[in-house]
């Protein structure tokens, strides 16, 4: 079954810093892969999406990977600001025609001042 | 723009009784909405999609009588928690599909509600 993993543990970095983080997929080859952010409590917000032809996506200090090779997509952070920190959850579109989103368990992101 | 607007954000009740919880876009047409629960520090678990104008597909092992799923219009679908029960408490959250945009696109979520069952 498809299978979508980001990494439970926190990543904890200073301000300044680029932050990296990872989500990889087995059993599925999804036509695009999109990065949200959560604040506790809040609904998910959408930072950007990108297609299974596009290798790099970029919008401001966020930049987007994606390998379908490796099945593996990274979502770099620069200049990382506290305010940055929050759970960042990578989404695949599912594999009928509905628009649906599978959505990872996602990563905590903590800068620290 | 697009806006989704959910309500209500918190709900605390009885067990044994029937939550409705509203989900709006604001200024776009939602002919796609989507209803998810998440349970804390888990990821978003599908529930069901919902399409303007008929009925709702529900995911594998979510009771539809349970909850119930209506979207009437191409702005508002509404999810109905029935006889809810202490397990049903969760954090429920929506999000919306631009009808307006073909092609792959972004969802756009409600700020959720918290329900919580006595």
């Amino acid at each position: 079954s498809q299978k979508i993993e980001q990494n439970s543990e926190a990543l904890n970095i200073q301000e300044g810093k680029t932050a990296t983080l990872t989500c990889n997929y087995t059993n599925y080859s999804p036509a695009y892969l999109q990065w949200y952010r959560q604040d506790p409590g809040r609904g998910p917000v959408f930072l950007l999406l990108i297609r299974e032809n596009e290798k790099e996506k970029r919008k401001e200090r966020l930049k987007v990977t994606f390998d379908t090779t490796l099945k593996q997509s990274l979502f770099h952070i620069t200049a990382s600001q506290p305010a940055d920190s929050a759970t960042y959850l990578c989404a695949l579109d599912g594999t009928d025609s509905s628009y649906k989103l599978i959505f990872g368990s996602g990563t905590r992101l903590l800068v620290r001042p | 723009g697009a806006v989704v607007s959910q309500h209500p954000s918190r709900v605390i009740c009885k067990s044994g009784t029937s939550v409705k919880i509203e989900c709006r876009s604001l200024d776009f047409q939602a002919t796609t909405m989507f209803w998810y629960r998440q349970f804390p520090k888990q990821s978003l678990m599908l529930m069901a999609t919902s399409n303007e104008g008929s009925k709702a597909t529900y995911e594998q092992g979510v009771e539809k009588d349970k909850f119930l799923i209506n979207h009437a219009s191409l702005t508002l679908s509404t999810l109905t928690v029935t006889s809810a029960h202490p397990e049903d408490s969760s954090f429920y959250i929506c999000s919306a599909r631009d009808g307006g945009v073909s092609g792959n696109q972004p969802q756009h979520f409600g700020d959720g509600t918290r329900l919580s069952i006595l």
